[in-house]
């Protein structure tokens, strides 16, 4: 089985550009989350879609927002970029249910500049 | 909210010995669940061991276990006989049951270094 892809691999934006990050799941996998990691606040929950529904949401703004097709892949969105926004994110993909285990990509580096 | 608090940013050990990463974490909540996570350097996060909070006994996956105390809202992860494909960062992670999404909450991390 294919793991969990992400496109592209790596991005340089200057601030106030947007940026629109990809992830494809494990085949069969309904969930895919994902995560911002930072050397300063470490790994933080951004959302999570189940089926196309976003079902829960970590404490980001309003410019950060997602979705997922109906193939299960999801598309993450960040708009007026800051420099702190800056970060590797990760997508994580499962069956849905809690305690299964999350699947990682490898990750989009991004780059705000 | 719950927290996970990792205490050791950075821990080394001689190959083929044991070592221990720590990892505490607050809730209010009754069940729950917890896991390890590996990051090696430039590659993707793997699950290491995972632990059912209703579940008494530890986890064991191979060379890794955990040791689950809940009164006190531990778990640890002890590494035996340590190769140095064990070096990589160390996540501890928590999971509510109840939240019905999944939604990792992670310590800040442990970089573990395999001395040859």
């Amino acid at each position: 089985k294919a793991g969990v892809t992400q496109t592209p691999r790596y991005l340089i934006k200057t601030r106030g550009q947007q940026v629109t990050l990809s992830c494809s799941p494990i085949s069969g996998h309904r969930s895919v989350s994902w995560y911002q990691q930072t050397p300063g606040q470490g790994l933080q929950f951004l959302f999570e879609y189940f089926s196309e529904t976003q079902r829960n949401k970590g404490n980001f703004p309003g410019r950060f927002s997602g979705r997922q097709f109906s193939n299960s892949r999801s598309e993450m969105n960040v708009s007026t970029l800051e420099l702190g926004d800056s970060a590797l994110y990760l997508c994580a993909s499962s069956s849905g249910s809690v305690y299964n285990e999350q699947f990682f990509g490898p990750g989009t580096r991004l780059t705000v500049l | 909210a719950q927290t996970v608090t990792q205490s050791q940013p950075e821990m080394s050990v001689q190959e083929a010995e044991t070592v221990t990463l720590s990892c505490t974490y607050d809730t209010s909540e009754s069940d729950y669940y917890l896991f390890w996570y590996k990051q090696p350097p430039s590659r993707q996060m793997i699950l290491v061991i995972r632990q059912e909070a209703y579940k008494q006994q530890n986890a064991t996956e191979n060379r890794f276990s955990v040791n689950f105390q809940k009164a006190a809202k531990s778990f640890s992860l002890k590494i035996s006989d340590s190769q140095l494909g064990d070096a990589a960062m160390y996540f501890c992670a928590y999971e509510s049951r109840f939240q019905g999404a999944q939604k990792l909450v992670f310590g800040q991390g442990t970089r573990l270094t395999i001395n040859p």
